[in-house]
């Protein structure tokens, strides 16, 4: 079993769509979760942390479901901008990141 | 954002070249990472130095040889390399003492290209 999957998508939705993401991850002990986004052919950048009560920045919603191992991001109002790769990343032992391989979104007008 | 700078940008090189990959971050952080991402492949840890020791080394092929001289400074030494370690080579950072919820500043890369 991989350590985190994702479905890679594409998720091609129109713009003002709300859409989400699911993620699995396989380390129990996995204490800390973020979401990060990826645009073509440049670094990740931090989305959010996701945290046990499930929070909310603007129109990005995280939700942890630690009992099924699974994080989820919606995103509401979606903008031709968030069109990404969205990357689950739990953190594993000794503050190891695991990045999946990411869910791509692709918003259209 | 310049919290974190790689260089170079892009590099080629043959198989029997001699390269070095550079990433400094001026963010105050204590651990640095490097990471490989491939094409359409999840980013894969390669190397892990934590208040400037090696604490992770992902069973990577001795052709990559990390240094980490002090906790703001982090190279990737390449020899002999093969067509197939061609990627995207990220460098991070983070503070491994700031709490559960540390995440990772990414560089913007090296995109390697091997011949």
């Amino acid at each position: 079993r991989k350590e985190v999957e994702q479905d890679p998508g594409p998720f091609n939705v129109p713009e003002g769509a709300t859409v989400a993401f699911n993620c699995t991850y396989s380390n129990s002990a996995s204490q800390s979760f973020f979401w990060y986004r990826q645009d073509c052919r440049k670094e990740p950048k931090l989305l959010m942390s996701v945290y046990s009560s499930g929070n909310e920045d603007g129109r990005f919603t995280a939700q942890l479901n630690r009992a099924s191992q699974y994080i989820s991001l919606l995103i509401r109002d979606s903008k031709l901008s968030d069109s990404a790769t969205y990357l689950c990343v739990p953190k594993g032992g000794y503050n190891k990141l695991i990045f999946g391989a990411g869910t791509r979104l692709a918003v259209h007008p | 954002e310049t919290g974190v700078t790689q260089t170079p940008r892009h590099l080629v090189m043959g198989m029997t070249n001699k390269k070095s990959l550079k990433c400094e971050q001026h963010l105050g952080h204590n651990a640095m990472y490097w990471y490989k991402q491939s094409a359409k492949k999840p980013l894969e840890l390669m190397f892990v130095y934590s208040l400037e020791e090696r604490v992770e080394n992902n069973s990577v092929p001795s052709r990559f040889s990390p240094e980490c001289p002090n906790s703001s400074h982090l190279f990737l030494h390449l020899h002999t390399l093969q067509p197939e370690d061609s990627a995207l080579y990220l460098c991070a950072s983070n503070d491994v003492l700031g709490g559960e919820n540390s995440p990772l500043h990414f560089g913007n890369g090296t995109r390697l290209t091997v011949t």
